[in-house]
């Protein structure tokens, strides 16, 4: 699975969007782009993934960029109870990927009132 | 659709002993994978199971087990417990196929003094 790099912290106001990005410079062409979110030592979210095309879905967007090296997940209203960690993971479709994610160390988000 | 879930909540063992942790999946899905979490190395992969066999595999030492019933629900073992095996244990569940998307408990907190 292709390694991500991902900003250690963000800061974002209440209600304004949230841009979390993720560089994923050495992806695969048949590899996916998940985001979860961990809120408090809870167990992992998920919260959206998408492979070429650009997603939404109830919580979030995804913009994957043409070259697949990198990737923005959006929050359109950041709300206080968004502020987690975010991880982005990249995921293989085969071999040793099975059942496996790979979590780096993700991005503190904190949404600030 | 209930969620993924996970006994007991929270453990408490000393050293030496061994620890049996349970997760149910949600309903329908048949993978199950087991992840730890410490503050040092964050969310590590332990193993996957689906349709009671091992697909998967991560850099762990034997005292880890696990195993999977008929009915998709998973057990973990850990025997001989240390200091280090203090840590967030968590069950995620998919339906089947390597890029489906997995669903995490809430965790159980282990504790080993």
């Amino acid at each position: 699975d292709a390694k991500t790099t991902q900003p250690t912290s963000m800061d974002c106001a209440e209600g304004r969007a949230a841009n979390l990005p993720c560089n994923h410079s050495t992806i695969s062409g048949n590899e996916y782009v998940y985001w979860y979110r961990q809120i408090h030592s809870q167990g992992p979210q998920y919260i959206i993934h998408g492979l070429k095309n650009n997603e939404t879905n109830e919580m979030a967007s995804l913009i994957i960029t043409e070259d697949r090296k990198s990737s923005t997940l959006i929050l359109p209203h950041a709300t206080l109870r968004d502020t987690a960690v975010y991880y982005c993971i990249v995921r293989g479709a085969g071999g040793t990927s099975y059942g496996k994610l790979t979590f780096g160390q993700g991005t503190i988000l904190t949404v600030h009132p | 659709k209930a969620g993924v879930t996970q006994t007991p909540r929270y453990l408490i063992k000393t050293r030496g002993q061994q620890v049996t942790l349970s997760c149910s999946p949600i309903s329908g899905h048949r993978s199950v994978s087991w992840y730890q979490q410490t503050p040092g190395q964050g969310l590590q992969f332990l193993f996957e199971y689906f349709s009671e066999t091992q697909r998967n595999k991560g850099n762990f030492p034997g005292r880890f087990s696990g195993r999977q019933f008929s009915n998709s629900r998973s057990e973990m073992n850990v025997s001989t417990l240390e200091l280090g095996d203090s840590a967030l244990y968590l069950c995620a569940s998919s339906f089947a196929l390597v890029t489906d998307t997995q669903y995490f408990g809430p965790g159980t907190r282990l504790t080993v003094l």
